[in-house]
């Protein structure tokens, strides 16, 4: 497809488990944007890529939360040990960068994560 | 990036223009405006920025004031699927570490039939 690609839609987990949560940019867009979204709040910075390293990470709650992007294309958002309060949905985001770059950022449709 | 305020929410009828305001009084020289709207249970969706011209694209104006303290967003013609929260907010220039978008809580219009 054309535009950001998430998966899983939908993930429920138990509290303490593991998860993976990807995410499949705009083809040629360099920077790679996560964030997540608690109810009835805007969404919440999470990292920032450009290329394949990190260019701002400040938003990652803690040592639990870390998200990868080895080829700069895919990334992974990986989350240790889940709690309860990490239930929200997680958004992605590219955009592409060079002259004529609006800025713009592309969303995906999220991944909602519950953690029971 | 500069802190941006929005009433919490506001509605209009349909057909009608809807007019949503946004107060940035601290923001930079060299910050953009932008607005994003997010339907419910979608990913936010890009609508229109500037920097201080007013701007004008097929989904909606935008309007800065002279001294770039605040801005509207005109939706000339809302329909029911212009319902949605729009996020007003303030960006650096697309480079380095500072191009994310900081969202606030945004402002819910409703648009009634």
């Amino acid at each position: 497809g054309a535009g950001v690609s998430q998966t899983p839609s939908n993930k429920v987990t138990e509290k303490g488990k593991y998860v993976e949560l990807r995410c499949d940019p705009i083809s040629g867009h360099t920077a790679l944007y996560w964030y997540r979204q608690s109810l009835g709040q805007g969404p919440e910075f999470l990292i920032y890529f450009q290329g394949t390293g990190a260019a701002d990470d400040s938003g990652l709650p803690n040592d639990r939360f870390f998200a990868v992007r080895p080829e700069g294309s895919v990334s992974t958002l990986k989350i240790q040990r889940t709690e309860r309060g990490d239930s929200a949905v997680y958004l992605c985001a590219s955009s592409g960068t060079g002259t004529g770059n609006t800025g713009e950022l592309f969303f995906g449709e999220g991944s909602r994560l519950t953690v029971l | 990036d500069a802190k941006t305020t929005q009433p919490p929410s506001m509605d209009c009828a349909e057909g009608r223009a809807a007019n949503l305001p946004c107060n940035h009084s601290t923001i930079s020289g060299n910050e953009y405006v932008y607005w994003y709207r997010q339907i419910h249970s979608q990913g936010p969706q890009y609508i229109i920025h500037g920097l201080k011209n007013n701007e004008t694209n097929e989904m909606a104006s935008l309007i800065i004031t002279e001294d770039r303290k605040s801005s509207t967003l005109i939706l000339p013609h809302a329909t029911l699927r212009d319902t949605a929260v729009y996020y007003c907010i303030v960006r650096s220039p697309s480079t380095g570490a500072n191009s994310k978008l900081t969202f606030g809580k945004g402002i819910t219009l409703s648009v009634r039939p």
